[in-house]
């Protein structure tokens, strides 16, 4: 199975800062189709997740600009231009080129 | 807007089958999308446990494979969940959905 690392697992920023949240593959995420299937969501405490980003950089309907992804092959960011109150929460990279689908491990962002 | 809702049993015994329920409105699963139930396990650990296709191929995680079964009923546009042979270690809040639609989360504790 793919695993996707999360750094860092933790999280302290203070509102109106930039964060940015890694994610890393064992195995390029480019599917044969051109597609990376990488995607980012956030858990905000007791609520579902949410999709924020999809396919590497694609903002979901809906989602704040603040929110931006990047990479690429095995190598993922999403940065978090000026936090807010409402962005608290735990944040997932999750994988859907190879089967199974597979979750990062999670990065909680907190209030410093 | 495209909902979902989970409904089952919150309470199973050991060597039982968990049974979920997805309920969804607003979109016919027969149209489009992979619906899938995904877990969260107590911590942040999520698991991706697999897919009904919107054409009814499946789609399972092999590390459930010989336990799991989803399957659908379109006429009342939901699909569901079987999970054989449960131990504790499969206590966990189940979702349906897709990665853009989530339903809000059932709570499954596997307890005698």
């Amino acid at each position: 199975d793919v695993v996707l690392t999360q750094t860092p697992p933790t999280l302290s920023a203070t509102i109106g800062q930039s964060v940015s949240i890694s994610c890393r593959s064992s195995q390029s995420l480019l599917h044969s189709n051109g597609n990376t299937y990488l995607h980012w969501l956030l858990q905000r405490p007791g609520q579902s997740p949410q999709l924020l980003i999809y396919l590497v950089s694609r903002l979901e309907s809906g989602v704040p600009n603040r929110f931006s992804g990047s990479g690429s092959g095995t190598d993922f960011t999403l940065k978090i231009s000026g936090v807010e109150a409402e962005d608290l929460g735990v944040y997932y990279c999750v994988q859907g080129t190879h089967a199974p689908w597979t979750f990062g491990g999670g990065t909680k962002l907190e209030l410093k | 807007e495209i909902q979902l809702q989970e409904s089952g049993p919150g309470l199973v015994k050991p060597s039982q089958s968990l049974s979920l329920t997805c309920s969804v409105t607003g979109y016919t699963i027969t149209s489009g999308y992979d619906w899938s139930w995904i877990r969260k396990f107590p911590g942040n650990k999520m698991e991706w446990m697999g897919y009904i296709s919107n054409s009814g191929s499946t789609n399972y995680n092999p590390s459930l494979k010989i336990r799991i079964s989803i399957t659908r009923d379109t006429s009342k546009n939901q699909f569901f969940l079987q999970l054989n042979s449960v131990t504790t270690e499969d206590t966990a809040t189940y979702y349906c959905g897709t990665f853009a639609y989530w339903g809000q989360g059932t709570l499954v504790t596997v307890s005698s």
